[in-house]
């Protein structure tokens, strides 16, 4: 079965922590994305990758960082810097080149910080 | 940059059609893609217009016109089950969607 997988569900931590979301994909995409979702709100691109070992900014990077060594994965840190970090996380990917319209996403990972 | 308009929430009975409109401005417009999340799941994509006019996809349709920048999904034959929020997205210069804030339909019996 082909898909994204995000890991935890649910994961908190203590303000100053820094803290990483796994992303896995299975799709054999080369494109992958990582999103912010704050409750009733949109999403916002926060890092997005087109090729191993290359990634660049989305809208709200700050306080966020990302590696991508693998195909497959596009692990998520988010440090203590970033001034508000709960929120809903979740990865996505695509086909490259004209199939990015198209994105599939993983479960998400629900990040509480206190 | 870009930005995206579209109605915060619409409520509407089982049966019924409903319209939700998107409005954008960007540069570099290739274009206009749909997708519905349910609560707490994850988004899943519905539909992309790259030309003007209307796609259908079984109850679901999705209009653009690029002179306009103004897009459209209908949801017709309404469902319990449609009850969720319709996110339009833009895709534009440097590979990578642009979301709106999403429109929540609430379907009632």
């Amino acid at each position: 079965d082909g898909g994204i997988t995000q890991s935890p569900k649910y994961l908190f931590r203590k303000e100053g922590q820094n803290v990483t979301l796994s992303c896995e994909q299975n799709l054999n995409h080369d494109a992958m994305y990582w999103y912010r979702q704050d409750p009733g709100q949109g999403l916002r691109l926060i890092y997005y990758s087109q090729i191993v070992n290359d990634f660049q900014k989305g809208d709200i990077a700050e306080g966020y960082s990302v590696s991508r060594e693998k195909k497959e994965s596009f692990p998520l840190t988010v440090t203590s810097a970033q001034k508000n970090p709960t929120a809903f996380y979740l990865c996505a990917s695509s086909l490259q080149g004209s199939l990015i319209y198209e994105q599939y996403f993983g479960p998400g990972t629900r990040l509480t910080v206190t | 940059g870009q930005s995206l308009e579209q109605p915060s929430e619409v409520t509407a009975v089982e049966g019924a059609i409903v319209q939700i409109n998107c409005t954008y401005q960007t540069s570099g417009f290739y274009g206009l893609s749909w997708y519905q999340q349910h609560d707490g799941g994850a988004p899943t994509f519905l539909s992309y217009n790259a030309l003007d006019g209307l796609e259908e996809t079984g109850r679901f349709s999705s209009f653009l016109s690029r002179s306009d920048s103004y897009g459209y999904l209908l949801l017709q034959e309404l469902q319990m089950k449609d009850s969720a929020s319709y996110f339009c997205a833009v895709e534009a210069a440097g590979n990578k969607l642009t979301f709106g804030g999403g429109t929540r339909v609430l379907v009632k019996p």
